[in-house]
C-alpha cells in the first residue's frame, strides 16, 4: 500500500507568510496528486489535482508542484481565511494511506 | 449545481449495522465513481469504500472489507454503504465524494455535509 507522510503536522505563521506543505509517497505515485483544505466541523474542499493543477475559483496564492514520491502546497501569502487544515491524497492507487496525516495552520 | 446529500447515521451498539444514503444531484451521477471517506473524532480523512459508475466495481480498505458494502442505485441517484458488524473503531464522519473524473481513480471534487456514525455500548 502506498502511504502519503505529510510535514509539519502542525505549522504556525502569519498572515502574510509564504507556507509550504510537504508530502512524501512510499513509492511512485507519478503526479497522481490532490490537495484539499478542511476547516472544522466541515467537509474537504478540493484544490488541487495532478500535482499543479488549481480547481476553478481556488485563489492564485495557492499552488502546487512535484512528482515521484515528492510534492508540495506552498501558499505564497497566508490569508486569514487560508487557517485550516490541509490534506494531500494520492490518487496512483487507492489503499488506506491514501490521504497524508493532514498539516494544520494555526495563527503564529 | 453539484449536491450531496448524506442520511442514515446513528448511534449504534458494537456489532449493530447502519445503512447510510448519499442523494447526488447536479450531474449526472452514473457517469462518475463515487467514494465513502471518513473521519474519526479529531483524526485524518480514512478513504473507505469507492463504486464505479456503472456499480460493476467496488474496491474497500482492507479495515473494512468484508463487513461494509457499497452500492448505488443510478435510477435514483443515491449511493449507499451498508455498515455491519459495526466496532468502536468505526466511529466517524463519513463521506459520501464525487469522482473528478469519472473513473475510479480520482481525486474528489464535490463532498456531502458528512453523516456522523457513533458505535458505542
Amino acid at each position: 500500500d502506498v502511504q502519503m507522510t505529510q510535514s509539519p503536522s502542525t505549522l504556525s505563521a502569519s498572515v502574510g507568510d509564504r507556507v509550504t506543505i510537504t508530502c512524501r509517497a512510499s513509492q511512485s505515485v507519478s503526479r497522481w496528486v490532490a490537495w484539499y483544505q478542511q476547516k472544522p466541523g466541515k467537509a474537504p474542499k478540493f484544490l488541487i489535482h495532478m500535482a499543479s493543477y488549481l480547481e476553478t475559483g481556488v485563489p492564485s496564492r495557492f499552488s502546487g508542484s512535484g512528482s515521484g514520491t515528492e510534492f508540495t502546497l506552498t501558499i505564497s501569502s497566508l490569508q486569514p481565511d487560508d487557517f485550516a487544515t490541509y490534506y494531500c491524497q494520492q490518487y496512483d492507487t487507492y489503499s488506506p494511506g491514501s490521504f497524508g496525516q493532514g498539516t494544520k495552520v494555526e495563527i503564529k | 449545481e453539484v449536491q450531496l446529500v448524506e442520511s442514515g447515521g446513528g448511534s449504534v451498539q458494537p456489532g449493530g449495522s447502519l445503512r447510510l444514503s448519499c442523494a447526488a444531484s447536479g450531474f449526472t451521477f452514473s457517469s462518475y465513481a463515487m467514494s465513502w471517506v471518513r473521519q474519526a473524532p479529531g483524526k485524518g480523512l480514512e478513504w473507505v469504500s469507492v463504486i464505479s459508475g456503472s456499480g460493476g466495481s467496488t474496491y474497500y480498505a482492507d479495515s473494512v472489507k468484508g463487513r461494509f458494502t457499497i452500492s448505488r442505485d443510478n435510477s435514483n441517484n443515491t449511493l449507499y454503504l451498508q455498515l455491519n458488524s459495526l466496532r468502536a473503531e468505526d466511529t466517524a464522519v463519513y463521506y459520501c465524494a464525487k469522482a473528478y473524473s469519472g473513473s475510479y481513480l480520482n481525486p474528489f471534487d464535490f463532498w456531502g455535509q458528512g453523516a456522523v456514525v457513533t458505535v458505542s455500548s
